[in-house]
């Protein structure tokens, strides 16, 4: 079974400075993708990146870039330039590659980011 | 394009009832999925539709079942609520098996008394 753990449950950064927030997973599967998701307070999950497993090159978005280290199995996401509308829950996600398991997005526990002006 | 629509928003139920929720996905997307979300147990995955049949199914309860219509508009059900099934139910749309990115609805917040 696969799992994913956010070890960092609240975190908070300066507007206009950079944060990484951490995610660590445990598969067998040699093919899956990993994601970052946003909730705001009361508000609806976005998604803010993806990667695919197979590959190296690590994914950006604008101000968000992931660092995957496959070996380590280890996936964090850095924002920087931080904003106030970053103020948001952010869960880090897994999906295993294939026809028998897509749909199923496993979550981590989240990290509560506060920007603070 | 509209995004993924949910109804109700809100929802208070007494234990032992039953409940409906609806989702809408994004206009073309054909395969659903449904999540739990509560404080202690965080978000978990309830089951996965796509052409009107269930695909994947989460670790809940017979108590928990869902269906598609052939619109891709999906519901799930909850017959004889505990006070632990309050919770955010979240939906998410994609466009098929083979794309990996899930888009989500804004919830229906259940609440059990």
């Amino acid at each position: 079974a696969q799992t994913v753990t956010q070890s960092q449950p609240e975190m908070s950064v300066q507007e206009a400075e950079t944060v990484t927030l951490s995610c660590t997973y445990d598969t067998s599967e040699s093919n899956y993708y990993l994601f970052w998701y946003k909730q705001p307070p009361s508000r609806q999950m976005i998604l803010v990146i993806r990667q695919e497993a197979y590959k190296q090159q690590n994914a950006t978005e604008n101000r968000f870039s992931v660092n995957f280290q496959k070996a380590a199995k280890s996936f964090s996401l850095k924002i920087s330039d931080s904003q106030l509308g970053d103020t948001a829950m952010y869960f880090c996600a897994f999906m295993k590659h294939g026809s028998s398991n897509t749909g199923k997005l496993i979550f981590g526990q989240g990290t509560t980011l506060q920007v603070k002006p | 394009k509209a995004g993924v629509t949910q109804t109700p928003r809100y929802l208070i139920k007494t234990r032992g009832q039953q409940v409906t929720l609806s989702c809408s996905p994004i206009s073309g997307h054909r395969s659903v999925s449904w999540y739990q979300q509560t404080p202690g147990q965080g978000l978990q995955f309830l089951f996965e539709y796509f052409s009107e049949t269930q695909r994947n199914k989460g670790n809940f309860p017979g108590r928990f079942s869902g269906r598609q219509f052939s619109n891709s508009r999906s519901e799930m059900n909850v017959s004889t609520l505990e006070l632990g099934d309050s919770a955010l139910y979240l939906c998410a749309s994609s466009l098929d098996r083979m794309t990996y990115e899930q888009y989500f609805g804004p919830g229906t917040r259940l609440t059990v008394t």
